[in-house]
């Protein structure tokens, strides 16, 4: 079965960086891509960006770049996402999601991952 | 800056039928937009329902439909159960950027 696990929770300083990954299983890992999604607290989702993990390419949305940036390992099935300088209202649940190339299709999600921004 | 909009609470009774719109800033929600839904409950991940407008996932409900109505995308919950009671979230297809709505919270009473 399709599996999205992601890392713990983290604290950070403003000005850090963070970066949190997600391990796939169940599936081939090249063959979807992986999307970025956060959600602040009390808040909506906001879609962050998506790795194509058999090439490499990504796309960012515009409040991110210069930001954000998504790698994957391929040899591991592991995505990451790293948000660099870091601010307080930063500090939200991020989740993967398992995209469709054809189409968006956004259907296997991990459990999120928290990060809190704080002095 | 592209805003997809959509109503930020509604109400139904449980057995009662209620829709769910999305709209964008941009014009009419054409299938191109490949609209999803997502059902997210306290404390969880958001979970799929819908894709390319109208199509379900093997797990979603068949009280659960996807259309496109009057210019927005729309989600028809038929037959409500006290279960579906949640934050109902659209995505939209932007040629590279998706959005998604603001949510909308379904209470069932």
């Amino acid at each position: 079965q399709v599996q999205l696990v992601q890392s713990g929770a983290e604290v950070k300083k403003p000005g850090a960086s963070v970066k949190v990954s997600c391990k796939a299983s169940g599936y081939t890992f090249t063959g979807y891509y992986m999307h970025w999604v956060r959600q602040a607290p009390g808040q909506g989702l906001e879609w962050m960006g998506r790795i194509n993990p058999n090439s490499g390419g990504t796309n960012y949305a515009q409040k991110f770049q210069g930001r954000v940036t998504m790698t994957r390992d391929t040899s591991i099935s592991t995505a990451y996402m790293e948000l660099s300088r870091l601010r307080s209202d930063d500090t939200a649940v991020y989740y993967c999601a398992r995209g469709s190339p054809v189409a968006t299709i956004l259907d296997y999600w991990g459990q999120g991952t928290l990060v809190t921004v704080s002095s | 800056q592209t805003v997809v909009t959509q109503e930020p609470s509604l109400t139904v009774s449980p057995g009662g039928t209620v829709t769910l719109t999305c709209a964008s800033s941009t014009g009419a929600v054409t299938s191109g937009y490949y609209p999803n839904w997502f059902q997210q409950k306290p404390g969880q991940a958001p979970r799929a329902l819908i894709y390319s407008t109208s199509n379900k996932h093997s797990w979603t409900p068949a009280r659960f439909s996807g259309s496109l109505l009057g210019g927005k995308a729309a989600l028809t919950l038929s037959g409500v159960q006290p279960e579906d009671e949640a934050e109902y979230y659209c995505l939209l297809y932007y040629g590279g950027a998706r959005v998604f709505g603001g949510g909308t919270k379904l209470t069932v009473l």
